[in-house]
């Protein structure tokens, strides 16, 4: 069980272009979904946390209007880089925290994008 | 400010050796997580600790929550090369909603 997909898993894309990445929990309900993205050998860091069926929070230094999030359901939220550029390269990494439990989080794949 | 600090940030040892990751914070937690993480996927939880001087284990991991659920261990017993891979810990703080993360030990373990 708790388990989370992400699609795509790897995407290249031009500058200048738009990129979604879903993320889904396929066998439990997340009230609560988060985004993060990771560099090379280091840790998470995360980007912004979305309720279903509310505004996602950012964290600061997060661009909101290049970083859209939407969490239309409980099974499923996108994230959007707009207008992406090279520095936007990156592993962004989704999580899902079920509506119960210690505060755990389920973690998909990853999506690697690579902006040429 | 890193709330959470993970020593070692790198660890290289033989199949075989047993190793401790720390996890550490002034701060209490309500639960903390570990988290194993493989390059290019996702962090995969191994166990959450809930009570103070919990232990838990995972085969040939063992895992404590400290009495003042401020910190944590992680102990592998004769590590073997499957074994590599960052590991990270998470806690939640209480009344918090937001999970708090180390900065990761990368444990590497050579056959």
């Amino acid at each position: 069980g708790a388990v989370v997909s992400q699609h795509p898993s790897w995407v290249i894309c031009k500058s200048g272009t738009s990129v979604k990445i879903e993320c889904r929990s396929l066998d439990f309900q997340a009230t609560t979904m988060f985004w993060y993205r990771q560099f090379p050998k280091q840790s998470l860091m995360l980007m912004a946390t979305s309720n279903e069926g509310s505004k996602a929070t950012y964290e600061q230094g997060v661009e909101k209007d290049k970083f859209l999030i939407n969490h239309a359901s409980l099974t499923l939220s996108t994230l959007t880089v707009t207008s992406a550029h090279p520095e936007d390269s990156s592993f962004y990494i989704c999580s899902a925290r079920p509506g119960t439990g210690p505060y755990e989080q389920y973690f998909g794949p990853g999506t690697r994008l690579t902006v040429t | 400010t890193q709330l959470l600090e993970q020593s070692p940030q790198f660890l290289s040892i033989q199949e075989g050796e047993n190793l401790t990751v720390y996890c550490n914070s002034s701060s209490v937690f309500s639960s903390l997580q570990w988290y194993r993480q493989e390059p290019g996927e996702g962090p995969v939880l191994l166990v959450t600790v809930v009570t103070g001087g919990e232990v838990k284990k995972l085969k040939r991991l063992t895992f404590q929550f400290g009495d003042a659920r401020k910190d944590s261990s992680l102990h592998i017993t004769a590590a073997q090369p499957g074994d590599t891979g960052l590991y990270l810990c998470a806690g939640a703080r209480s009344g918090g909603f937001k999970t708090i993360f180390g900065a990761g030990t990368r444990l590497f373990v050579k056959a």
